[in-house]
């Protein structure tokens, strides 16, 4: 069972900042495998990346992922007033179920 | 429109059962794996089950293994949970999802309380 480790538990930064979104995993995945989320309270998660770097449809170009075997990144590039939620990493190598990490909080400083 | 809508969440008593219905529109629901999220109040998400597009594989995690099980009726456009042996660290919204893996498309969430 592969784990994901989510840092920092929580960010403090203020709009037109950068956020670095970190996410590890306990074995290498084996391909692109790894997608990240956006979740606002009340709300059903909102997929923002696939794929460690694909941008799904309708996500801002300031959201960007990267990274590889078990390090992983998820960037806002400038911060906006609506960024401010919890994210969730998510990875689906090999066969079900996939882990999500216990996810990052990005608040407003 | 792609749509998933949840239904079927409530309260129960711990050791009871509950069945959970997910009814899909928009899409050709018998080409889809589908999946089953949930997520504790104030907690993070949990990758519950899985079921291939023609029902003939599932996963599960090992915290609901033995006591969930997951089913689909493509005639009927419609993803199911059974929930047995219920307990309070079950209390949860249950959301489905498109896809075994990630999805872009998620239910609006339904809540299963679990209490005496």
């Amino acid at each position: 069972e592969i784990v994901l480790a989510q840092s920092p538990g929580t960010l403090s930064l203020s709009p037109a900042e950068r956020a670095t979104l970190s996410c590890t995993a306990s074995q290498s995945l084996s391909s692109s495998t790894l997608a990240w989320y956006q979740q606002k309270p009340g709300q059903a998660p909102r997929l923002l990346i696939y794929g460690v770097s694909s941008r799904a449809t309708g996500t801002p170009d300031r959201f960007s992922g990267s990274g590889s075997g078990t390090d992983f990144t998820l960037t806002i590039s400038r911060l906006e007033p609506e960024d401010f939620a919890m994210y969730y990493c998510q990875q689906y190598d090999s066969s079900p179920p996939y882990s999500f990490g216990q996810g990052t909080k990005l608040e407003i400083k | 429109e792609v749509q998933l809508v949840e239904s079927g969440g409530g309260l129960v008593q711990p050791g009871g059962s509950l069945r959970l219905s997910c009814a899909a529109s928009g899409f050709t629901f018998n080409t889809y794996a589908m999946h089953w999220v949930r997520q504790a109040p104030g907690k993070g998400l949990e990758y519950v089950s899985a079921i291939s597009s023609n029902g003939v594989s599932t996963y599960y995690a090992n915290s609901v293994k033995g006591r969930f099980t997951i089913s689909r009726d493509n005639s009927n456009n419609t993803l199911y949970l059974q929930m047995g042996s219920l307990r309070a660290d079950d209390m949860a919204v249950y959301y489905c999802a498109r896809r075994a893996s990630y999805s872009k498309y998620w239910g609006q969430g339904t809540l299963v309380t679990v209490s005496s």
